[in-house]
């Protein structure tokens, strides 16, 4: 069975400097990744994905992600943290098949200071 | 492009009523999913569906929940009777065919049992 582990419930950074939030999955054969992004009151929405390739991914709003295959991790990273990113954060793992289902993290909350 | 529509947002029901999300994928999309995500915990697959064909309906329990998906477009999800741990919010999500593509995300109903 896959799953995904987001290790920190709460992240808080000061505005300007970097950012990482956490993530690590196990899945059988090459996995799928994602990163959604949360904002009060409002639904999931993607931010990047890993298929396949370079191991650095770029996505929405200046973030980008890490794959680290022999870690088995996904981390969310981003070189200056603004306010408004101040959200929860979900990581997703999929099944690398035309059918597979996402499992998500239980997220992790983002909190960027002024 | 229109989003995932889903409807009511918001729902309140006493414990053994029924109660019944509908939603609205995007256009094209043959795969749909129905989330359920508790609050403090990431969201859960309930059921996914290729066109009107269920993929996966492993870990919805069917003894009280129900869904369709009728000529593969609309979706409805059911809950016959409501139990007060069914208070979660319900999210409804869509893609394409294929594995390799993130989800768009409804904005989600959030279900209050008494």
């Amino acid at each position: 069975a896959q799953s995904v582990a987001q290790p920190e419930d709460q992240v808080n950074v000061a505005e300007g400097n970097p950012l990482t939030v956490k993530c690590t999955y196990s899945v059988s054969g090459n996995p799928y990744l994602f990163w959604y992004v949360q904002y009060p009151n409002r639904g999931l929405q993607f931010l990047l994905k890993y298929i396949t390739g370079d191991n650095l991914v770029k996505g929405s709003y200046g973030f980008e992600a890490e794959f680290n295959k022999s870690q088995t991790s996904f981390h969310l990273k981003k070189p200056s943290a603004l306010v408004s990113d101040s959200a929860l954060y979900f990581c997703a793992v999929r099944e690398n098949t035309n059918a597979g289902k996402s499992t998500f993290g239980d997220g992790t909350t983002l909190t960027v200071k002024p | 492009e229109a989003g995932v529509a889903q409807s009511p947002r918001y729902k309140i029901i006493e414990k053994r009523q029924s109660v019944a999300f509908w939603c609205n994928p995007i256009s094209g999309h043959a795969t749909l999913y129905w989330y359920q995500q508790i609050l403090g915990q990431g969201p859960k697959l309930l059921i996914q569906f290729q066109n009107n064909g269920v993929v996966d309906d492993s870990q919805l329990p069917k003894d009280r929940f129900s869904a369709e998906r009728l000529k593969g477009v609309d979706s409805t999800l059911k809950i016959q009777p409501a139990k007060l741990e069914d208070s979660a919010v319900y999210l409804c999500a869509s893609s394409p065919s294929g594995g390799a593509t993130g989800y768009t995300f409804g904005s989600g109903t959030r279900l209050t049992v008494v």
